[in-house]
């Protein structure tokens, strides 16, 4: 079955250092793979995707993900964290083929914390 | 500009009661979603429309939830009669292309007694 594991329910990290949040995903072939936040009470935000090509994607607020094919995995980064940045963070993939048209399969969330 | 926008923001009613969600995509995004975000999890997918046609409603649980999107912008998601279970955060997205990134709305927190 498809799937998206975040391994980490939480991670905590102080101010200004760097931070990883951790994806790996369960589908064949090539996916499209997407880094979404998520403040309180409010929508998801889009972050960044990796669809093809170099394998460092950068986003909105210095973040950036890493893909890793080998080891189906697609770490969200950032080299210094901010107190703003704690939030509820998803990972997704979109799986390849056309029937999967539109169609995002998310982790669970991993909360991350950063503290002055 | 504007983003998703929602309504209500929050619902509180009793079983077997009819609930509606509303939501209004971003101006030109013809692709629209309603996801089902419970507690401690992600959005699952409940239904996808492209422009007016429910391209993809597998996961929506035909018995009781039902979706429209008439003219091709605005979009109505109905339970009838609601469950305890279903009490969750429901999630409209819209997207200019079908794989684009989605752009989220705030979301309705229902909660069934």
């Amino acid at each position: 079955a498809q799937s998206v594991a975040q391994p980490e329910d939480q991670v905590n990290v102080a101010e200004g250092n760097p931070l990883t949040v951790k994806c790996t995903y369960s589908v064949s072939g090539n996916p499209y793979l997407f880094w979404y936040v998520q403040y309180p009470n409010r929508g998801l935000q889009f972050l960044l995707k990796y669809i093809t090509g170099d394998n460092l994607v950068k986003g909105s607020y210095g973040f950036e993900a890493e893909f890793n094919k080998s080891q189906t995995s697609f770490h969200l980064k950032k080299p210094s964290a901010l107190v703003s940045d704690s939030a509820l963070y998803f990972c997704a993939v979109r799986p390849p083929g056309s029937s999967n048209t539109g169609k995002l399969i998310f982790g669970q969330g991993t909360t991350l914390q950063v503290k002055p | 500009e504007a983003g998703v926008v929602q309504s209500p923001r929050y619902k509180i009613i009793e079983k077997k009661q009819p609930v509606a969600f509303w939501c209004n995509p971003i101006s030109g995004h013809n692709t629209l979603y309603w996801y089902l975000q419970n507690l401690g999890q992600g959005p699952e997918l409940l239904i996808r429309y492209e422009n007016e046609e429910a391209v993809d409603d597998s996961q929506l649980p035909k018995d009781r939830f039902s979706a429209e999107r008439l003219k091709g912008v605005d979009s109505t998601l109905k339970i009838q009669p609601a469950e305890l279970g279903d009490s969750a955060v429901y999630l409209c997205a819209s997207s200019f292309g079908t794989d684009d990134e989605q752009y989220f709305g705030p979301g309705t927190r229902l909660t069934v007694t």
